[in-house]
């Protein structure tokens, strides 16, 4: 079936210092990609939606200078979290809709922030 | 996308049936029924979806009732692998731009 990788899949960086997340679809163009966090005991929320070659677009509360989306190709999205704080640290999770609409999850990202 | 309803955790005993239950009453007619699973610590895995029809694959079975309004998952035969939290979401299939809304979904202990 179809794959998505995240790279990092878990990354210690200390406060203040920004971090990049890749989201990839090995084996189909992803239209669209979808940025998730999730925090321990609680369920994934929804961030951003990105569009390859356009702008994101965040959900209420999220902080789109803090939170830097780019999808620059239909296989490769990026999260970077700037100025990282250790209220930052947290699991995050890309997922690609191929185009005939299927979704599809990547392993996830494990930032802690010191 | 349609709210879902489901309970907070079950147990099931290593060998034996897992059968989830998921209310979706507000269902709309074109929206499906999926389920996911995430097990600790690992991006969310599909299982199964479903319009109307009842659908079986190699992970599991989905039995929808007739009037849509509620659905349940069964994994027949349970293994300790099985422990995870099971997301029923309803979603519009292949609505451009949709991302998944993910509910707190049923946490799985499957015991020995």
């Amino acid at each position: 079936g179809a794959v998505v990788s995240q790279h990092p899949s878990w990354v210690i960086c200390k406060s203040g210092t920004s971090v990049k997340i890749e989201c990839r679809s090995l084996d189909f163009q992803a239209t669209t990609m979808f940025w998730y966090r999730q925090f321990p005991k609680q369920s994934l929320m929804l961030m951003a939606t990105s569009n390859e070659g356009s702008k994101a677009t965040y959900e209420q509360g999220v902080e789109k200078d803090k939170f830097l989306i780019n999808h620059a190709s239909l296989t490769l999205s990026t999260l970077t979290v700037t100025s990282a704080h250790p209220e930052d640290s947290s699991f995050y999770i890309c997922s690609a809709r191929d185009r005939v609409g299927e979704l599809f999850f990547g392993e996830g990202s494990r930032l802690t922030v010191l | 996308d349609a709210k879902t309803t489901q309970p907070t955790s079950m147990d099931c005993a290593e060998g034996r049936a897992a059968n989830l239950p998921c209310n979706h009453s507000t269902i709309s007619g074109n929206e499906y029924v999926y389920w996911y699973r995430q097990i600790h610590s690992q991006g969310p895995q599909y299982i199964i979806h479903g319009l109307k029809n009842n659908e079986t694959n190699e992970m599991a079975s989905l039995i929808i009732t007739e009037d849509r309004k509620s659905s349940t998952l069964i994994l027949p035969h349970a293994t300790l692998r099985d422990t995870a939290v099971y997301y029923c979401i309803v979603r519009v299939y292949g609505g451009s731009g949709y991302a998944l809304n993910f509910g707190k979904g049923t946490s799985l202990l499957v015991t020995p």
